[in-house]
């Protein structure tokens, strides 16, 4: 069955420092991968996707992930942190049926 | 740039209550899902729905829901009788020509449950 683990919780970095939120998941097969992000009263919106292709991934605002089938991992980093980032971060897999399976969330926090 | 719409964004409801709520897909997209996420826990799959029927539903999913596309603009979630632990917020999405494709998500609505 598929889970996805996301490793903290919370993460707190000051602007202007790199970004790593952590993301490991279990598949029985080649998953797809995502990020989505949520601001606060806001939607759920696509940050990057993965889908055996290049295994580097770029998304939008500057925000990248590696996928490593041998780590299971699939971790979201970003060189610099903007206060702007501030939000909820969703790692999430699908195997190629109708649902997406939800990490619980990492809350990015961002210090001046 | 299209995005996905969904009304109301609050709902307050009686418990025994039936709510619906709508979401107006995507213009061209062709699968439609409902999620939900009771505060503090994960976002959880409820269905999904292609070619005016049920594709895939989830346990959460069940006789006090329902899914409609009544027109070709719209798509509902009714819950027939409502009940406390049905407070939650609840996102509908949408994805282009197949199941693989990128679901997008609307704002959602958060249902509160009296």
């Amino acid at each position: 069955a598929q889970s996805v683990t996301q490793l903290d919780s919370h993460v707190s970095v000051s602007e202007g420092t790199p970004v790593l939120l952590r993301c490991n998941y279990s598949s029985s097969y080649s998953p797809s991968l995502f990020w989505y992000v949520q601001h606060p009263n806001k939607g759920l919106q696509l940050l990057l996707k993965y889908t055996s292709a290049a295994t580097l991934v770029k998304g939008i605002n500057g925000f990248e992930a590696e996928f490593k089938k041998s780590e299971t991992s699939f971790h979201l980093t970003k060189p610099s942190a903007h206060m702007s980032d501030a939000a909820e971060y969703f790692c999430v897999v699908s195997e190629g049926n109708y649902q997406l399976i939800w990490g619980a969330g990492t809350k990015l926090i961002i210090k001046p | 740039e299209p995005e996905v719409t969904q009304t109301p964004s609050h709902q307050v409801t009686q418990m025994g209550q039936e709510v619906i709520l709508r979401c107006v897909p995507i213009s061209n997209h062709l699968y439609f899902y409902w999620y939900r996420q009771i505060l503090g826990q994960k976002v959880e799959f409820l269905v999904s729905f292609y070619n005016n029927e049920i594709s895939e539903k989830s346990e959460i999913f069940d006789d006090q829901f329902s899914v409609e596309r009544p027109d070709g603009s719209n798509f509902t979630l009714k819950i027939r009788s409502t009940k406390l632990e049905d407070s939650a917020m609840y996102f509908c999405a949408s994805s282009g020509q197949g199941w693989e494709e990128t679901q997008y998500f609307g704002p959602g609505t958060r249902l509160l449950v009296l």
